[in-house]
């Protein structure tokens, strides 16, 4: 029951440039709370990757970036490697009167070809 | 090294009950809030529950609301969820994160998760 709805997958070839959408609505990311991402490997736990809309934690490389507008949210992987190919979650805060107080997005699958 | 171990997973029959536990290291376990969130065989990431430092507050989702139940003994460095009622749709891998900052008093704290633990798989089944 993901609130926050992204691409099943997208894929890239080494070098390029791909991107991950995160919508939402005006209860979460429209409300003004912020996206956060997480990547996750295969076999692992997933380990966050963009916090407050736009920020890496340290060891995170710039060739991760996020963006907010809206009741939506994007990812972007420029000069895609093979390590990249993960899924990747969108997470935000929901302030509805029901529900999850965290919601996560339904994942995307990078591919890389 | 901030560590989190999950144990107690395992194999319970529908309507069954499981304590997970979560026992953290390398930071001072205390003074952070931490979370359960789980994931669904080949599915996506679902925010389970949350206490606060402190416990003052205990948070779920609507999906095991009066089921499942969450405590921390601070002087265990230990994290509990202690689940009842389960039922099929609550098979998955359950994971602790902590915040990824201390939060300030008297402000609501980061809304998001910082580190995790590696899981442990919960399957309910007959």
């Amino acid at each position: 029951q993901s609130v926050l709805t992204q691409p099943p997958s997208v894929s890239g070839a080494p070098g390029q440039r791909v991107t991950i959408s995160c919508t939402g609505s005006t209860s979460n990311i429209g409300a003004g709370h912020d996206v956060h991402w997480y990547q996750q490997l295969p076999g692992t736990s997933p380990k966050l990757l963009i916090y407050l809309n736009n920020n890496r934690p340290s060891g995170v490389p710039d060739r991760f970036s996020g963006s907010k507008s809206g009741t939506s949210a994007s990812l972007a992987i420029t000069g895609l490697q093979a390590e990249d190919e993960a899924d990747y979650y969108c997470q935000s805060y929901d302030s509805s009167l029901s529900g999850s107080m965290y919601v996560f997005g339904t994942g995307t699958k990078v591919i890389v070809l | 090294e901030v560590q989190l171990v999950e144990s107690g997973g395992g194999l319970v029959k529908p309507g069954g009950s499981l304590r997970l536990s979560c026992a953290g290291s390398g930071f001072t376990f205390s003074d952070y809030s931490m979370h359960w969130v789980r994931q669904a065989p080949g599915k996506g990431l679902e925010w389970v529950s949350s206490i606060t430092s402190s416990s003052d507050f205990r948070y779920f989702a609507d999906s095991v609301q009066g089921r499942f139940t969450i405590s921390r003994d601070d002087a265990k460095n230990s994290l509990y969820l202690q689940m009842n009622s389960l039922r099929a749709e609550d098979t998955a891998v359950y994971y602790c994160a902590r915040d990824p900052y201390i939060a300030v008093a008297g402000t609501s704290g980061p809304k998001w998760f910082g580190p995790w633990g590696q899981g442990t798989l919960v399957t309910v089944s007959s």
